[in-house]
């Protein structure tokens, strides 16, 4: 079956600590995603992919990295510079003959201790 | 600019119709629906583009209006199912585009 797994489901901060949540996908899409949702909104672009070793800021990329070294794979480090990390994070692919749809992962819950 | 979603709120019986706007201030190439259940990832509905086509899901269909530059979402002989939150996406040229999205509407549909 073809999809995207995310992972943790839930995922725990300490004060001053980089987290790294994990996004991968086998549907061999080029573009990959991270967005941020926070209770009640709508979802905003953290960073985006359109191809393997290039990435670009989304609109709100500030205490965030990604990289994308392998097709499948787009991880997002949330450090320790981001301050209020507390929300739910979906990864996002697109490609192939339906290059305009963007699936998402089940998304991973982040709360801070 | 994210687009405005309206209503923000809906509450239906089962059976009932509903419809969801989506506007922007910016010109439109293409309007992304989805619909998340509480606590898990959005589900895409469909997808227009710049054309003003209209398309349908089951007893779900949504139209594109290029120059109001806006989007609506219909919601026929409403089920159970269909409660969640809807939010659209507004994107630029097509490929591998950034979507902006609304905030939501939030439908509840009771027996």
């Amino acid at each position: 079956d073809g999809g995207i797994t995310q992972s943790p489901k839930y995922l725990f901060r300490k004060e001053g600590q980089n987290v790294t949540l994990s996004c991968e996908q086998n549907l061999n899409h080029d573009a990959m995603y991270w967005y941020r949702q926070d209770p009640g909104q709508g979802l905003r672009l953290i960073y985006y992919s359109q191809i393997v070793n290039d990435f670009q800021k989304g609109d709100i990329a500030e205490g965030y990295s990604v990289s994308r070294e392998k097709k499948e794979s787009f991880p997002l480090t949330v450090t320790s510079a981001q301050k209020n990390p507390t929300a739910f994070y979906l990864c996002a692919s697109s490609g192939g003959q339906d290059q305009e749809t963007q699936y998402f992962g089940p998304g991973t819950r982040l709360l801070v201790l | 600019q994210q687009p405005v979603q309206s209503p923000q709120a809906v509450i239906l019986r089962e059976g009932e119709d509903a419809v969801i706007n989506c506007s922007s201030s910016k010109a439109l190439y293409s309007v992304h629906w989805y619909r998340q259940k509480h606590g898990e990832a959005p589900v895409f509905l469909m997808i227009l583009l710049k054309g003003g086509e209209q398309k349908g899901h089951e007893k779900i269909s949504a139209s594109f209006n290029e120059k109001k530059q806006q989007s609506s979402l219909y919601l026929t002989a409403s089920q159970l199912s269909y409660s969640g939150t809807y939010f659209c996406g507004t994107g630029g040229s097509g490929g591998y585009n950034k979507l902006i999205f609304g905030a939501g509407t939030r439908l509840a549909v009771h027996p």
